[in-house]
């Protein structure tokens, strides 16, 4: 149980376009799920965290107009990195908290790598 | 704010030899404090938690964590490491209450036959 999955596990964009990352709880309900971006041997960084039916949380210094996050139901989160550039490429990962369940316990999805040209 | 420390990036252990992966931590209040791991290609993989109660945390893979608040830490212990333990593995803290997590850099474990 306890099944996130993320779409597409890579993507390989030219720089200026859009893309869109899903996020999905398999088995359960989510009213919070989270996003994070892993640099080569960096730690995970909380980007946003993102609430069922309301607008995400970012953290400080990431761009909310550059990375547009969407949690219109309880199994669905999607990050969309907006015109983006080389620098941009990373690996994106999702997680979630069961609705209902313990706090602090997130599920994580396996990522998904962009690379922007 | 909250941080967390793991040093060195890369940890080689011997096939039945003891894993031992340092965790350091600050935060401005109680913390509560995760391992976690992950596979290649996999997401992450929660192996223990301290939240309340017991310093000594025993997780999956007959692995466990004691928080020793005097010291700042959560290390991550395995008597007898197999080969299946070869991974990436992350420590994170979260404030009290406070379901945002901080993550250290990683350690990359590799067991040599």
């Amino acid at each position: 149980g306890a099944v996130v999955s993320q779409h597409p596990s890579r993507v390989i964009c030219k720089s200026g376009t859009s893309v869109k990352i899903e996020c999905r709880s398999l088995d359960f309900q989510a009213t919070t799920m989270f996003w994070y971006r892993q640099f080569p041997k960096k730690s995970l960084m909380l980007m946003a965290t993102s609430n069922e039916g309301s607008k995400a949380t970012y953290e400080q210094g990431v761009e909310k107009d550059k990375f547009l996050i969407n949690h219109a139901s309880l199994t669905l989160s999607t990050l969309t990195v907006t015109s983006a550039h080389p620098e941009d490429s990373s690996f994106y990962i999702c997680s979630a908290e069961v609705a209902g369940g313990p706090k602090n316990e997130q599920f994580f999805g396996p990522g998904t790598r962009l690379t922007v040209l | 704010a909250q941080s967390v420390t793991q040093l060195g990036s890369h940890v080689s252990v011997s096939e039945g030899a003891l894993v031992l992966l340092r965790c350091n931590y600050s935060s401005s209040v109680p913390p509560y404090l995760f391992w976690y791991v992950q596979y290649p290609n996999q997401g992450l993989q929660l192996l223990l938690k301290y939240t309340t109660g017991a310093t000594l945390v025993k997780g999956i893979n007959g692995f466990e964590a004691e928080f020793k608040k005097s010291e700042t830490s959560f290390h991550l212990t395995k008597p007898s490491a197999h080969m299946s333990d070869a991974a990436e593995y992350f420590c994170a803290v979260s404030p009290y209450g406070n379901n945002r997590l901080a993550f250290g850099k990683g350690n990359q474990v590799v067991v040599i036959p």
